[in-house]
């Protein structure tokens, strides 16, 4: 299967920071999806990108599709302290089963006060 | 609250135990499906359920056997497993069939010894 390369790995920043992220791949992608992980709790969905150079936004966030489609980026800006997570990439390939989506291994984000 | 449950949130068991970890989901979706994340490693599709078919990832050992009753209730049966098989089993739903915009569970943290 295909994988998906997130970096960085992970990130300390000063609260009111902007934030920068993205993931990256071999192959071209149809789909790509930005997942968030609180500590103790299962992946909630942010932002979803259908289109080549597709921009969406998401309050603070915002998330683009790459024109290359093998690439794509979420930014945070003004970071708060509940930002903190795990921020994980995901996408689904021309050519993967129906159902399988594959994921990055995250950014883990920190943020100090 | 997600709309999907999970039980137990945590699990500490032998390896010549046997266990189930059940999942409800309230939100209508069609399919069901279970994921497992080990640290520093992208999360992995093991099975899914949908109105229309059954999909495995076929790399998933025998002694993880799932069980759909409905199309609300996911359950894992874990028989003999490996000290290996320690993970965070997350359970999501999705109403497309891409299996793309996934609604997780808390997920039950799993300690075999």
């Amino acid at each position: 299967g295909q994988q998906l390369n997130q970096s960085p790995q992970s990130m300390f920043i000063q609260e009111g920071e902007d934030v920068s992220m993205n993931c990256t791949s071999s192959s071209i992608f149809n789909t790509w999806l930005w997942y968030k992980q609180d500590p103790g709790e299962g992946p909630v969905l942010l932002i979803a990108l259908y289109k080549a150079g597709e921009l969406t936004s998401n309050g603070r966030l915002t998330a683009q599709f790459g024109i290359t489609r093998k690439d794509s980026f979420l930014n945070i800006s003004a970071s708060i302290p509940s930002d903190v997570g795990i921020y994980f990439c995901a996408g689904h390939y021309p050519g993967a089963g129906s159902y399988q989506l594959t994921f990055g291994k995250g950014t883990k984000l920190s943020v100090i006060p | 609250e997600t709309g999907v449950t999970q039980t137990p949130r945590h699990l500490v068991m032998g390896m010549t135990n046997k266990k189930s970890l059940k999942c409800e989901q309230h939100l209508g979706h069609n399919a069901m499906y279970w994921y497992k994340q080990s640290a520093k490693k992208p999360l992995e599709l093991m099975f899914v359920y949908s109105l229309e078919e059954r999909v495995e990832n076929n790399s998933v050992p025998s002694r993880f056997s799932p069980e759909c009753p409905n199309s609300s209730h996911l359950f894992l049966h874990l028989h003999t497993l490996q000290p290996e098989d320690s993970a965070l089993y997350l359970c999501a739903s999705s109403q497309d069939r891409n299996g793309e915009k996934l609604f997780f569970g808390s997920g039950t943290q799993l300690s075999v010894l």
